[in-house]
């Protein structure tokens, strides 16, 4: 069974700070990874995804994420953080065939201080 | 492009009442569709998943149900809400294991 850990349900930095939200997964074989952003009473939005080749993708908003096979993670980094990326975050993982569904971390809050 | 409705957009409804959430996706065909639920402060729960008309899988045993009557169609019933049915709901549908998920703007249900 696949499972993905976001490591830290509250992340605060800086404005103009790095972001970095860390996701770990659990997987037999080389998943498909995904970060979704969720604003305030709204539903999810895919930020990026990785299925396969380039192992650095980028996304909306500036932000990008590295696949690492060996470390198991998919970390989440946005250089300057700004006021509206206060959001909750979702690292997801589902196997690279069939149907089974997407399996969610429980999500990372990013407050972003003025 | 396609686009995904789901309604309404909150709810509140007394103990022992029914429910019936509805999803609709447009500008597809055979899509898979889920319904997720997200209590407050904490993520996201996998209720149902369909991939296809009258197919339905169950992940977890509760008073909900799942129809899906039409291709684009997905629907979240109960017979008898609880307190904790309380949540935010959110209906969801993608067209392979390639691709990630669009989801509705969801449903906020307050049971009281």
């Amino acid at each position: 069974a696949q499972s993905v850990t976001q490591l830290g349900s509250h992340v605060s930095v800086s404005e103009g700070a790095l972001v970095l939200l860390r996701c770990n997964y659990s997987s037999s074989v080389p998943p498909y990874l995904f970060w979704y952003v969720q604003y305030p009473n709204q539903g999810l939005q895919l930020l990026l995804k990785y299925t396969t080749g380039a192992t650095l993708v980028k996304g909306i908003n500036g932000f990008e994420a590295e696949f690492k096979k060996s470390e198991t993670s998919f970390h989440l980094t946005k250089p300057s953080a700004h006021m509206s990326d206060a959001a909750e975050y979702f690292c997801a993982v589902r196997p690279p065939a069939g149907n089974t569904p997407l399996v969610f971390g429980k999500g990372t809050r990013l407050s972003v201080i003025a | 492009s396609q686009t995904i409705h789901q309604w309404p957009a909150t709810l509140v409804q007394p103990v022992g009442s029914p429910l019936s959430l509805e999803c609709t996706v447009e500008g597809t065909s055979n899509p898979n569709l889920y319904w997720y639920r997200q209590a407050a402060g904490r993520g996201l729960q996998l209720l149902f998943y369909s991939v296809g008309i009258g197919q339905i899988s169950s992940e977890v045993p509760q008073n909900l149900s799942a129809s899906r009557p039409q291709d684009r169609q997905f629907i979240l019933s109960s017979k008898k809400l609880l307190l904790s049915d309380s949540g935010f709901y959110l209906c969801a549908w993608s067209s392979g294991s390639n691709y990630g998920y669009t989801f509705g703007s969801g449903t906020r249900l307050t049971v009281v």
